[in-house]
């Protein structure tokens, strides 16, 4: 049984560029979950997907946006990067009868 | 603001002791706390929650206990080995569930010396 994956590993981009972050959840989960975790930090919420649509929205400006799939994989699309951006962005999937969030290893992004 | 604090960066204990990770939070709302564990270049994995309904949940060598009057919240290892050396995050959340928005501390560097 897979658990969260998500690609790619390691991504390079360039300030103003737009990147495009992917997550498949764990078998038998519908929701799922997107953090950024700077440096030093803990993991901060920016949003949640749930029966393609967004269901929380933490603290982000509208340049993060997201979108669920009927399978209910999800995309995080960043647009007009910043340095600040740089992060590990973590996704993390549950179902209704699980409580938990499981979590993927991560996307490592770098803004030069 | 940060509504979930870990205080301590980092804690060293032997082997076969007890190890204790506090947290502490601010936002009365907060109903489900959850305590997750991370290995250098991997996600976050689950370790144990509690629901703000009971003061103390127990799972194998993982306590947590809460203590919701004083909004402080710890995770006890015991007997702490060497594979528990990772960094430990505490995480809240509104909702009845940890499926909802989870609201993470700062994390705490667990070493445990053999």
């Amino acid at each position: 049984d897979a658990g969260v994956t998500q690609s790619p590993t390691h991504l390079i981009k360039t300030r103003g560029q737009q990147v495009t972050l992917r997550c498949s959840p764990k078998s038998g989960h519908d929701t799922v979950s997107w953090y950024q975790q700077a440096l030093g930090q803990g993991p901060q919420f920016i949003f949640q997907y749930y029966e393609e649509e967004e269901r929380q929205r933490g603290n982000f400006p509208d340049r993060f946006s997201g979108h669920q799939f009927p399978n209910y994989s999800s995309e995080l699309n960043v647009n007009a990067l910043l340095l600040g951006d740089s992060a590990l962005y973590l996704c993390a999937s549950s179902s209704g009868t699980n409580y938990e969030q499981y979590f993927g290893p991560g996307t490592r992004l770098t803004v030069t | 603001d940060q509504q979930v604090k870990q205080n301590s960066p980092s804690l060293s204990v032997q082997e076969g002791r007890i190890s204790i990770l506090n947290c502490d939070y601010t936002n009365s709302m907060f109903d489900y706390f959850l305590w997750y564990k991370k290995y250098p270049a991997e996600g976050p994995t689950f370790l144990i929650s509690i629901s703000s309904i009971k003061d103390k949940n127990e799972d194998g060598r993982f306590t947590v206990f809460l203590n919701k009057s004083a909004k402080h919240l710890s995770l006890h290892i015991v007997p702490s080995q060497p594979g528990d050396s990772a960094v430990y995050f505490c995480a809240a959340s509104e909702g009845n569930f940890g499926n909802e928005k989870l609201t993470f501390g700062t994390g705490t560097r667990l070493t445990i010396i053999p």
